[in-house]
């Protein structure tokens, strides 16, 4: 089936630095979303990615779907202590009617104060 | 508000119990969703149904069944718990393409 390999596994860096990761597949996605999870809490939805090339805002976030279809990155800028948690990366696969969302391995960051 | 919500946060439970994990969503959605997480490897489908009384094995079923006989419940069955199946367990759903909504997991302890 379809798999996402998602990097780095664990990021630990200092409040106010930058941060990047990303999210490749052996497989075309039509979507790209980006989710966030909270420590003791359900993933929530930071960003979706509709077409190839684009490039997405929101806030300190932004994320880009990449020209081949087959990767995503997510940036965040100038982290502050709130950021910590794990970023997955997910795409859809259609089956029977039903979107299905295939995840990546997670991304979990660590913030120094 | 819309919600997920999952009956448990925390459970143990003993090896060979059979143990039912309860999801209710309130948003009228046809889909939904189990996931279990486990550090490393992400989030795993296990089972989904897209309707009442409809199911469909995801990737790894094995040591699990499902039931949803309301659209707004869809409960997770371990029907004799081993040690490996100790994980955070996620219920989802989302109507048509829509996005997923999570409720908030349910970290489950088999002993």
């Amino acid at each position: 089936g379809q798999q996402l390999n998602q990097s780095p596994q664990s990021m630990f860096i200092q409040e106010g630095e930058d941060v990047s990761m990303n999210c490749t597949s052996s497989s075309i996605f039509n979507t790209w979303l980006w989710y966030k999870q909270d420590p003791g809490e359900g993933p929530v939805l930071l960003i979706a990615l509709y077409k190839a090339g684009e490039l997405t805002s929101n806030g300190r976030l932004t994320a880009q779907f990449g020209i081949t279809r087959k990767d995503s990155f997510l940036n965040i800028s100038a982290s502050i202590p709130s950021d910590v948690g794990i970023y997955f990366c997910a795409g859809p696969s259609l089956i029977q009617g039903a979107q299905k969302l295939v995840f990546g391995q997670g991304t979990r960051l660590t913030i120094n104060p | 508000d819309v919600k997920v919500t999952q009956s448990s946060r925390y459970l143990v439970k003993r090896t060979g119990e059979k143990v039912f994990l309860e999801c209710v969503q309130d948003m009228d959605h046809e889909n939904m969703f189990w996931y279990r997480q486990d550090p490393g490897l992400g989030l795993r489908l296990i089972y989904f149904s897209y309707d009442v009384k409809m199911k469909e094995k995801g990737d790894i079923p094995e040591g699990y069944s499902v039931s949803r006989e309301k659209k707004e419940r869809f409960s997770l069955i371990l029907e004799s718990a081993s040690t490996n199946q100790t994980s955070m367990y996620l219920c989802a759903s989302n109507t048509g393409s829509g996005g997923y909504t999570f409720g908030s997991g349910t970290r489950l302890t088999i002993v």
